[in-house]
């Protein structure tokens, strides 16, 4: 089983660009029938989709974020990458990233997640 | 989107009792719904899929039953490791994919 590791600076400014990547470690990010998927979950509270991405570069995201949201991948250092615009302290959360089967879109595994807080 | 409600909130029970988690869809997933547990500082980890599947290396003491809007995660005799929260999570109607907002289940 896949590996996954979250890395990215952990503190960002309101208005600013959050960035995370997720490394992925014990196999390829270009397998076919998967997905590669950002979770957020601020603290204390439950958990909320973000968006997922396909090898191929089809992406999905939730409605809420969608105008706000990137997710890209990098094939050749296995990676993929989040980017969410125009913070505010409301993205404050740990992040992670974890893989979903195609057609199951159940996460497993996860990364460790991590925190991200967004304050002046 | 499909609203996931969790019952109860929090659970207290004896290690060796029997517990059983609720989970409840706003609309039918059939039995495309998920459960996670999560520990203090740790990911969540895949316990149940399918509604009734149980994920690898998940012991036989969780079991997922359920189908359309009902849902329930039974633990049978429940051990010191499986004190944490617990999430569900429905796949059939997506973006998004939705989770319950979790049920603590505590000594």
């Amino acid at each position: 089983q896949v590996q996954l590791l979250e890395s990215g600076p952990g503190l960002v400014k309101p208005s600013q660009t959050l960035s995370l990547t997720c490394t992925v470690f014990g196999g390829s990010i270009s397998r076919a029938g998967y997905y590669w998927n950002w979770i957020r979950q601020p603290a204390g509270k439950g958990l909320e989709w973000i968006g997922r991405i396909y090898i191929s570069g089809s992406t999905e995201y939730n409605p809420s974020l969608k105008s706000r949201v990137t997710i890209s991948v990098d094939r050749a250092k296995n990676q993929f990458s989040l980017k969410l615009s125009s913070v505010t302290a409301a993205d404050t959360a740990v992040y992670y990233c974890a893989t979903s089967p195609d057609l199951a879109n159940w996460f497993d595994p996860w990364g460790q997640g991590t925190l991200v807080t967004v304050s002046s | 989107e499909i609203v996931m409600t969790q019952s109860p909130a929090a659970l207290s029970v004896s290690p060796g009792e029997r517990a059983t988690l609720s989970c409840r869809a706003s609309q039918s997933v059939r039995t495309n719904l998920a459960w996670y547990q999560q520990k203090p500082g740790q990911a969540p980890r895949l316990l149940i899929y399918s509604a009734s599947t149980r994920a690898t290396g998940i012991p036989a003491r969780f079991s997922g039953s359920g189908s359309g809007t009902e849902f329930s995660l039974t633990i049978s005799s429940l051990q010191s490791d499986d004190f944490a929260v617990y999430y569900c999570q429905q796949y059939h109607d997506w973006p998004p994919m939705t989770f319950g907002q979790g049920t603590k289940v505590e000594i």
